[in-house]
């Protein structure tokens, strides 16, 4: 079936520092790939998508990148924060967006220590 | 999390307990979906309502039921509670086909 898998499952880095987390996807008609924080007891919260016709997003320290060809793709985070610790998940949609079914990665803890 | 309410936030059932996660979204979104996340396994989809009247099974149906009471509600039933069924449970909800999901902040279920 449909699978994402991400890694790595945690990640800790020095403040300032960047952050890279990559995810693959088996399906090739996914074609919305959107990213995810959770803080603890929280519901996950968008921070960033991407669809298909494009290869890159940025917005300020946070950027998307999509390999259609090689079914990955990776949230990168740079000038790291004490408050972008969290745990982070990519998702992909389940074939095209319209049902808005998302296969999501198994997720990312990510530490930036002070 | 504006806009997806979900109760009760905390519930403790013994096996073969029923119980029903109540999920209310006042974004004026056509589509919902019940999640549950464990750890180490993301996030996985119950079911899902593309929009009012219709509803979808997902990746891990199996023990649930839902109902989309109207276009503001979404109601995840667990008949016969099981220890398996412990985890917490998100509500999604999706406008247009170009908007993304927004979540409520999940209700923790612990089942024994």
């Amino acid at each position: 079936g449909e699978n994402v898998e991400q890694h790595p499952s945690t990640l800790s880095v020095q403040e300032g520092d960047s952050a890279v987390i990559k995810c693959t996807y088996s399906d090739s008609a996914s074609n919305y790939f959107p990213w995810y924080k959770q803080e603890l007891g929280k519901g996950p919260q968008l921070i960033i998508d991407i669809r298909s016709n494009v290869g890159e997003k940025k917005d300020q320290r946070i950027a998307v990148t999509l390999n259609k060809t090689a079914k990955h793709f990776s949230l990168h985070i740079t000038e790291t924060q004490p408050e972008d610790s969290a745990v982070y998940f990519c998702a992909a949609s389940a074939g095209s967006s319209n049902t808005g079914k998302l296969i999501f990665g198994q997720g990312t803890t990510l530490q930036v220590k002070p | 999390n504006a806009g997806v309410t979900q109760t009760p936030k905390f519930q403790v059932l013994k096996t073969g307990q029923s119980m029903t996660l109540q999920c209310a979204q006042d974004m004026n979104h056509n589509s919902m979906y019940w999640y549950r996340q464990d750890p180490g396994m993301g996030l996985r989809l119950i079911y899902y309502s593309a929009s009012e009247g219709t509803t979808d099974k997902g990746e891990v149906p199996n023990g649930y039921n839902v109902s989309r009471l109207n276009k503001r509600e979404f109601s995840l039933r667990l008949e016969s509670a099981a220890p398996s069924q412990t985890s917490v449970y998100f509500c999604a909800t999706r406008g247009t086909w170009n908007q993304p999901q927004h979540f409520g902040d999940g209700t923790r279920l612990s089942i024994l």
